[in-house]
């Protein structure tokens, strides 16, 4: 079956780093999604990786090995507003999108 | 209006009570997904239009069932739901390109809040 794992919830301080994993066994790959959602609302397009290596926008990067079917998303400079759920989505062979879970990311002061 | 609306935001229900979701994209997005989202679980998805024809659904039960008149509306009938179907409704939609890469970012409404008494 088609399978994608991230940790269920993760906690960190205002203005440290924090790094989220995914890992995915998908029929395929062409490419893998990273959204944000806040509680509440709409899932949004963060980051997309369809090649091996590190993609930066601002505070947050994300990071992918096909070859070991692993990213990880990366947030700097935290803030309180990044308190959300991080959704892990990978597009198959059949160009649909298999969902993880999500990572719930809770920030301290 | 603009991206992807929801109407309504939250509904309640009882078993025997039919009633409609409604979204609505203005992308001009030719392809068109409903979802539900439950807590802690992965997004389900439920059905996909593409150019308003339907091609996927993914064992959703007869009780739940799609429409889409055009590109840009798309409508999930619901009837003699049950208390475990009370979820996050999220429509969402795309531009599915054809050939060899596809990229396909979704963009979603904000989502139905059901819930069945």
């Amino acid at each position: 079956g088609q399978n994608i794992d991230q940790p269920t919830e993760m906690t960190a301080t205002e203005g440290a780093i924090v790094q989220i994993n995914c890992t995915y066994q998908t029929s395929g790959f062409n490419g893998l999604f990273w959204y944000q959602q806040h509680a509440g609302e709409a899932p949004t397009f963060l980051s997309y990786n369809v090649l091996d290596g590190l993609e930066e926008k601002g505070r947050f990067s994300s990071f992918l090995s096909r070859s070991k079917g692993y990213s990880y998303l990366l947030l700097k400079e935290l803030q309180m507003k990044d308190s959300a759920s991080y959704l892990c989505a990978v597009t198959d062979s059949n160009y649909q999108l298999i969902w993880g879970a999500g990572t719930k990311l809770i920030i301290k002061p | 209006e603009t991206g992807v609306t929801q109407t309504p935001r939250h509904l309640v229900m009882g078993m025997t009570n039919k009633k409609s979701l409604k979204c609505e994209q203005h992308l001009g997005h030719n392809a068109m997904y409903w979802y539900k989202q439950s807590a802690k679980k992965p997004l389900e998805l439920m059905f996909v239009y593409n150019f308003k024809e339907q091609t996927e659904n993914n064992s959703v039960p007869s009780r739940f069932s799609p429409e889409c008149p055009n590109s840009s509306h798309l409508f999930l009938h619901l009837h003699t739901l049950q208390p475990e179907d009370s979820a996050l409704y999220l429509c969402a939609s795309s531009h599915r390109t054809s050939g060899e890469f596809v990229y396909n970012e979704q963009f979603f409404g904000p989502g139905t809040r059901l819930t069945v008494l």
